[in-house]
C-alpha cells in the first residue's frame, strides 16, 4: 500500500511565524501536491509538483512556498503566517501516469493565533 | 473555467436506507469524474470513478453513472452502513491534465444505527 505521511497532525503556531510542513511517500511516485481543506470550499490546490526541483502554482498559491529537493518529499512553507492560513492542509501523491489516483496524507490541522 | 457542485450536507440517514449524492459540472470538453471518500481522521481515499459517458464506476457497494447529457456524476448506495459515515468528494481532472483535480465542497454523510 502507498504510504503517504506528514510529518505533523496539529500545529499551533502565531502570526508571522514560519511553518514548514513535510510530506513523504514511499511509493517512488513522479508527482506530489498540497491541497488545503476548508468546510464549504472543499480541496483547493495550493501547488504541486511532476519531477524533483519542478513545481508548479496551483489555484491558491499566494502566501505559500514549496520545496522538493528529493522525489519522496515535498515541503510546503509558509514563510509567515497568518489568522487566514488557519486550515487543514493535505498532502497528496500520484504515479503521474495516465489517470492515476492520488494517494493523500492524514492530513495536518494548522491553527495560526 | 472547470468546476463540480455537489449537494450539501450533512446529510444523516438510517442503516439500510438509500442514499444519494447529487454531483453536476461545468467543463469544456470531456473530463474523468471521480468520487473520493474521506472517513474519520484519515485522508481521502478514491472511491470511483469513470472516464468517458455513460461508463458506471462501482466500489464497495457504491455506484456512479458519467451521464453527458445532464453534467452528472450522481452517487449512489442501495443499503448505507454505519461505517459509511464520512465526508465524500466530487472532483473532475482531464487526461491531458491529470495533475489537477478540481474538487467539490464535500458532503458529510452520517448513518446512525
Amino acid at each position: 500500500d502507498v504510504k503517504v505521511t506528514q510529518s505533523s497532525r496539529y500545529l499551533v503556531k502565531r502570526t508571522g511565524e514560519k511553518v514548514f510542513l513535510e510530506c513523504v511517500q514511499d511509493m517512488d511516485h513522479e508527482n506530489m501536491f498540497w491541497y488545503r481543506q476548508d468546510p464549504g470550499l472543499g480541496l483547493r490546490l495550493i501547488y504541486f509538483s511532476y519531477d524533483v526541483k519542478m513545481k508548479e502554482k496551483g489555484d491558491i498559491p499566494e502566501g505559500y512556498s514549496v520545496s522538493r529537493e528529493k522525489k519522496e518529499r515535498f515541503s510546503l512553507i509558509l514563510e509567515s503566517t497568518s489568522t487566514n492560513q488557519t486550515s487543514m492542509y493535505l498532502c497528496a501523491s500520484s504515479l503521474g501516469q495516465g489517470l492515476s489516483p492520488l494517494h493523500f496524507g492524514n492530513g495536518t490541522r494548522l491553527t495560526v493565533t | 473555467g472547470n468546476s463540480v457542485t455537489q449537494m450539501e450536507g450533512p446529510v444523516t440517514l438510517s442503516e439500510e436506507a438509500f442514499l444519494t449524492i447529487n454531483c453536476t459540472y461545468t467543463a469544456t470538453g470531456y473530463p474523468s469524474l471521480f468520487w473520493y471518500v474521506q472517513y474519520p481522521g484519515e485522508g481521502l481515499q478514491l472511491l470511483l470513478k469513470a472516464t468517458k459517458a455513460d461508463d458506471k464506476g462501482s466500489n464497495k457497494g457504491f455506484e456512479a453513472t458519467y451521464r453527458k447529457e445532464t453534467t452528472s456524476f450522481h452517487l449512489e448506495k442501495g443499503s448505507v452502513q454505519v461505517s459509511d459515515s464520512a465526508v465524500y468528494f466530487c472532483a473532475l481532472s482531464f487526461l491531458s491534465n491529470d495533475y489537477k483535480l478540481s474538487f467539490g465542497a464535500g458532503t458529510t454523510v452520517t448513518v446512525r444505527a
